[in-house]
């Protein structure tokens, strides 16, 4: 009963270095999103995925691109990180009309 | 636009007394609206929900929340707080944005519930 699975749970990074992160559902759901926590301003929309094959952006999308690899799994890269990409980013998955499960999220910083 | 607030930062009460965690919303048409929770070093959990029908929402825990139209408010409420309520608790409105055909939430900046013994 694993629901979102998120990898890795932490990681540092030097500015100007890229990394994937990595999100995995097992509810079959259709939705998936990243957002990221900042202390104070709650939980921001990065991009999502409305369904296999598509994504879109959402509040905060620059500096980051996604893959929607397959129903199952959704990905988050930052290209080049700059510190202000530090945060706790969380991937979450829906089916329509229904609560959002999130996974227990990464913990970035980029120095 | 739509948008949620939480005017708290932090709530603190004591164990045994009810607490109130408030959220107030501005959306265009009718809302749907939800109640997070998240625990340190975890992701959110979903509580509670109101998309139609009864006023007085029951959730998860103990949970309720009432919606009030007039007001634009959907309160998080508990009869009796417990230690292990202490947690941050998020309010989150359904985003229709231009197609209505999506499930997108934008959330409030969260409230801290500290319940003391």
């Amino acid at each position: 009963n694993a629901g979102v699975t998120q990898t890795p749970k932490f990681q540092v990074l030097k500015t100007g270095q890229s990394m994937t992160l990595q999100c995995a559902q097992d509810m079959n759901h259709n939705s998936m999103y990243w957002y990221r926590q900042d202390p104070g301003m709650g939980l921001r929309l990065i991009y999502y995925s409305a369904s296999e094959g598509t994504t879109d952006k959402g509040e905060v999308p620059n500096g980051y691109n996604v893959s929607r690899l397959n129903k199952r799994e959704f990905s988050l890269r930052l290209e080049s990180a700059a510190p202000s990409q530090t945060s706790v980013y969380f991937c979450a998955s829906s089916a329509p009309g229904q609560p959002q499960h999130f996974g227990d999220g990464t913990r970035l910083s980029i120095l | 636009a739509q948008s949620v607030a939480q005017p708290e930062d932090q709530v603190n009460v004591a164990e045994g007394n009810p607490l109130t965690v408030k959220c107030t919303y501005s959306v265009s048409g009718n809302p749907y609206l939800f109640w997070y929770v998240q625990y340190p070093n975890r992701g959110l959990q979903f509580l509670l929900k109101y998309i139609t029908g009864d006023n007085l929402v029951k959730g998860s825990y103990g949970f309720e929340a009432e919606f009030n139209k007039s007001q634009t408010s959907f309160h998080l409420k508990k009869p009796s707080a417990l230690v292990s309520d202490s947690a941050l608790y998020f309010c989150a409105v359904r985003d229709r944005g231009i197609s209505y055909n999506t499930d997108k939430l934008i959330f409030g900046t969260g409230t801290r519930l500290q319940v003391f013994p």
